[in-house]
């Protein structure tokens, strides 16, 4: 199957520093990548829909100039968290969309922000 | 607003049959999909039910019920690897957006 992964898998940084987060697709082209969040025991929430050479889409409640995205190549899509504070905390999941005879997600293993 | 419920922990016996349900509420539809997920690792696809009826890949199986805006998935005869979390997931439109379930956390035991 199709291999999505993720740098770093965790971090930790001190608040108000910012972090970029690595998403791609190993072995095909993804026009279309999404970031989720997830929080300890929770569901993953979608944050933003990542397209290839166009802005991001960003779902109600995302601070588009927190949570900045780019997805600058087919295989490539990544997520600064800007100015992180602690309630940022949380693990990033991105998933990339193959196309083709079946669309079907895949995601990657994740990133665990701390922030303190 | 857009739901997807489920039972939030399951516990069952290793070898047992046990079923996972999801029902849900949204403004639109295309297909429900199910997903495994351990403890810090990354959701896995399970399957998909597009229409009505039983879907069956191994020991999993999925339902859908759109009349009754209902699935559920199906595990056979488990195993001490399945305890996991299970996440129903609906395409709302066509984008390929996935709106996730709350989740349900099951515990196969010995």
């Amino acid at each position: 199957g199709a291999v999505v992964s993720q740098h770093p898998s965790w971090v930790i940084c001190k608040s108000g520093t910012s972090v970029k987060i690595e998403c791609r697709s190993l072995d095909f082209q993804a026009t279309t990548m999404f970031w989720y969040r997830q929080f300890p025991k929770q569901s993953l929430m979608l944050m933003a829909t990542s397209n290839e050479g166009s802005k991001a889409t960003y779902e109600q409640g995302v601070e588009k100039d927190k949570f900045l995205i780019n997805h600058a190549s087919l295989t490539l899509s990544t997520l600064t968290v800007t100015s992180a504070h602690p309630e940022d905390s949380s693990f990033y999941i991105c998933s990339a969309l193959t196309s083709g005879t079946v669309d079907e997600q895949f995601f990657g293993p994740g990133t665990r922000l701390t922030v303190l | 607003g857009q739901s997807l419920e489920q039972p939030s922990e399951v516990t069952a016996v290793e070898g047992a049959i046990v079923q996972i349900n999801c029902t849900y509420q949204t403004s639109g539809f295309y297909g429900l999909s199910w997903y495994q997920q351990h403890d810090g690792g990354a959701p896995t696809f399970l399957s998909y039910n597009g229409l009505d009826g039983l879907e069956e890949t191994g020991r999993f199986s999925s339902f859908l019920s759109r009349s009754d805006s209902y699935g559920y998935l199906l595990l056979q005869e488990l195993q001490m690897k399945d305890s996991a979390s299970y996440f129903c997931a609906s395409r709302m439109d066509s984008s390929y957006k996935l709106i996730f379930g709350s989740g349900t956390r099951l515990l196969v035991r010995p």
